[in-house]
């Protein structure tokens, strides 16, 4: 089955810098990666998502990028503010019959904005 | 609009007990799925259904059953919880199916389960 790494674990920057979460899988058959957002206490959210076949979508602060050939995928926020201070999941899955839907998760990061 | 919801809210529960957390959803989304969430490990699927009367296993299924009966509902059930059942439960759908799908999957607000 798929396997999801995510880096770092945690991550503190101060505001107005740019943060990059970094994600790799395993199954060169996943199609769709989403991007979810969790405060503390709250359920995930999605913020962003990215098919196979673009490299980059972005929205706003927010953009992510897809390397298939090297099977990893990266979140960007740039001009970070306190409120995008949450836990960060990354996440894989293929989009086909049988598998769609079946995300496979990453292990989370926990984003820290200083004002 | 409620969106997802389910219930209880939180719950402690003596091991060796059945439970059976509850999941609604009104966007009428083809697809379901549960989650548990632990620290360090991030969400991991216990059990999914793409469609009405169809389930099928996850990563974690062990100890765990779903139904489906209709397209609103998907209940979890724990036929007799132990402390490791312990966890943050998700439930969420999607609309994965025609030519305005999303796949988005949009989550409840979850239930604490904690089993001593």
């Amino acid at each position: 089955g798929e396997n999801v790494e995510q880096h770092p674990s945690t991550l503190s920057v101060q505001e107005g810098d740019s943060a990059v979460i970094k994600c790799t899988y395993s199954d060169s058959a996943s199609n769709y990666f989403p991007w979810y957002k969790q405060e503390l206490g709250k359920r995930p959210q999605l913020i962003i998502d990215i098919r196979s076949n673009v490299g980059e979508k972005k929205d706003q602060r927010i953009a992510v990028t897809l390397n298939k050939t090297a099977k990893h995928f990266s979140l960007h926020i740039t001009e970070t503010q306190p409120e995008d201070s949450a836990v960060y999941f990354c996440a894989a899955t293929p989009l086909d019959g049988t598998s769609y839907g079946k995300l496979t998760f990453g292990q989370g990061t926990i984003l820290t904005v200083h004002p | 609009i409620a969106g997802i919801t389910q219930a209880p809210t939180s719950q402690i529960l003596a091991a060796g007990r059945r439970m059976t957390l509850r999941c609604t959803q009104d966007m009428r989304h083809n697809a379901m799925y549960w989650y548990r969430q632990d620290l360090g490990l991030g969400l991991r699927l216990i059990h999914y259904s793409n469609t009405a009367g169809t389930t099928g296993k996850g990563e974690v299924p062990d100890g765990y059953s779903v139904s489906r009966a209709n397209t609103d509902d998907f209940p979890l059930t724990l036929a007799s919880a132990v402390p490791s059942q312990t966890s943050v439960y998700f439930c969420a759908s999607s609309d994965s199916f025609g030519l305005t799908s999303t796949d988005t999957q949009y989550f409840g607000p979850g239930t604490r389960l904690t089993v001593l």
